[in-house]
């Protein structure tokens, strides 16, 4: 049971350069998140699919763009990557009622140089 | 808005002893609250969630946790630590129907376990 896959692991980018990371769940969710951790702050909400076919802005979503693909794939991409996007990120997918708990993925390093 | 807090960077505890690693919120309905556990270089593994009913919420590898609406808290307890237990904490909470049931996390709270 693979639950939440994230690809890749460990990015190095250099300022300006893009990337898309891949996250996908094997468990039906309707709803699926991604987040950055930073040291002191927590993770913090960049994107979110309620359900398949739609995304909305977290709390701190510039710099990034997500995609939907389907109900299994929620991908984000950075398009001009920037130092301060240095983080890990995590994708996360729960089954879409407030009272069920969320499923993450190990995460990204990425690292903007 | 809904917003979480946690208001320990660190706790140290020898083994053996009770743990605690405490949790505020602020919704202005209803919440589900849960909590999650980091091991270094992986991602975060649910304990153990708050929905409704009994205030005492039991949850994985002995943890449990106390929600108390007067004073909006959920602080996680342990009644005797591991060096195991040793990891990065967190507190989240949703507001019941949420838009996307985003959920809001705490700044983490770091648990060391000294033998």
């Amino acid at each position: 049971n693979a639950g939440v896959t994230q690809t890749p692991k460990f990015q190095v980018l250099k300022t300006g350069q893009s990337m898309t990371l891949q996250c996908a769940q094997d468990m039906n969710h309707n709803s699926m998140y991604w987040y950055r951790q930073d040291p002191g702050m927590g993770l913090r909400l960049i994107y979110y699919s309620a359900s398949e076919g739609t995304t909305d802005k977290g709390e701190v979503p510039n710099g990034y763009n997500v995609s939907r693909l389907n109900k299994r794939e929620f991908s984000l991409r950075l398009e001009s990557a920037a130092p301060s996007q240095t983080s890990v990120y995590f994708c996360a997918s729960s089954e879409g009622q407030a009272n069920t708990e969320a499923f993450f993925g190990q995460g990204t390093r990425l690292t903007v140089v | 808005a809904q917003s979480v807090a946690q208001p320990e960077d660190q706790v140290n505890v020898a083994e053996g002893n009770p743990l605690t690693v405490k949790c505020t919120y602020s919704v202005s309905g209803n919440p589900y609250l849960f909590w999650y556990v980091q091991y270094p270089n992986r991602g975060l593994q649910f304990l153990l969630k708050y929905i409704t009913g009994d205030n005492l919420v039991k949850g994985s590898y002995g943890f449990e946790a106390e929600f108390n609406k007067s004073q909006t808290s959920f602080h996680l307890k342990k009644p005797s630590a591991l060096v195991s237990d040793s990891a990065l904490y967190f507190c989240a909470v949703r507001l019941y129907k949420a838009a996307g049931n985003k959920l809001t996390f705490g700044g983490g709270t770091r648990v060391l376990v000294k033998p």
